[in-house]
């Protein structure tokens, strides 16, 4: 069976521009969660969907923002890149809220 | 204060030695967490606990929901041990999890 799979692995975009990150969750999994680190910092709860509904998100502005389609794979949004944009962002499933998660691969995203 | 605090931050061990990690929260919670992230940042699910102890393998995990603490175990530690382990929480009925800061845990030979 296939983990949560992540795309890109690796991008760079400059100050200013927009990204779109993609994840595929573990079949049969319903929730999907978006979590940032940044470099040398903890890891901080960005987004969670459930049955292709926005269930709650962190302390992040609205330029962050995201969806999740009817196959419940999703997608994370951020507009105006900034620097301290950059870090791993990282997608989790489960099959259902408040039981074991499993993390993607991660995408390093780099903003110059 | 972080709702979510982990000790020590870092950690050396020989080969051998028997490791605990701690983590307390000062939130109500459904469910806690243990995660083990490596170097490559690949992030593996250990335990997910709720009351009590769970063992597998060499490690093992409890919780104290009374006194709002859990401690993860590894007995005979070896150098593939070394990881960053990262305790975190299920706040009330959340989905998501709020995480501590993590233990960078090193073991020599």
């Amino acid at each position: 069976e296939a983990g949560v799979t992540q795309s890109p692995t690796h991008l760079i975009k400059t100050r200013g521009q927009q990204v779109t990150l993609r994840c595929s969750p573990i079949s049969g999994h319903t929730s999907v969660y978006w979590y940032q680190q940044a470099l040398g910092l903890g890891l901080q709860f960005l987004l969670w969907y459930d049955e292709g509904e926005e269930r709650n998100r962190g302390n992040f502005p609205p330029r962050f923002s995201g969806r999740q389609f009817p196959n419940y794979s999703s997608e994370l949004n951020v507009n105006a890149l900034e620097l301290e944009d950059s870090a791993l962002y990282l997608c989790a499933s489960s099959f259902r809220i408040q039981e074991t998660q499993y993390f993607g691969p991660g995408t390093r995203l780099l903003v110059l | 204060k972080n709702e979510v605090e982990q000790s020590p931050q870092n950690l050396t061990a020989q080969e051998g030695e028997f490791i605990t990690i701690n983590c307390s929260y000062s939130v109500g919670i459904s469910a806690l967490h243990w995660l083990q992230q490596h170097p490559g940042g690949g992030i593996v699910s250990l335990f997910m606990l709720s009351s009590g102890k769970k063992k597998h393998g060499r490690l093992i995990a409890t919780i104290n929901i009374q006194e709002k603490h859990s401690s993860l175990h590894i007995t005979a530690s070896h150098p593939r041990d070394s990881a960053v382990y990262i305790c975190a929480v299920n706040r009330g009925s959340q989905g998501n999890l709020i995480f501590g800061k993590g233990t960078k845990l090193s073991v020599k030979p």
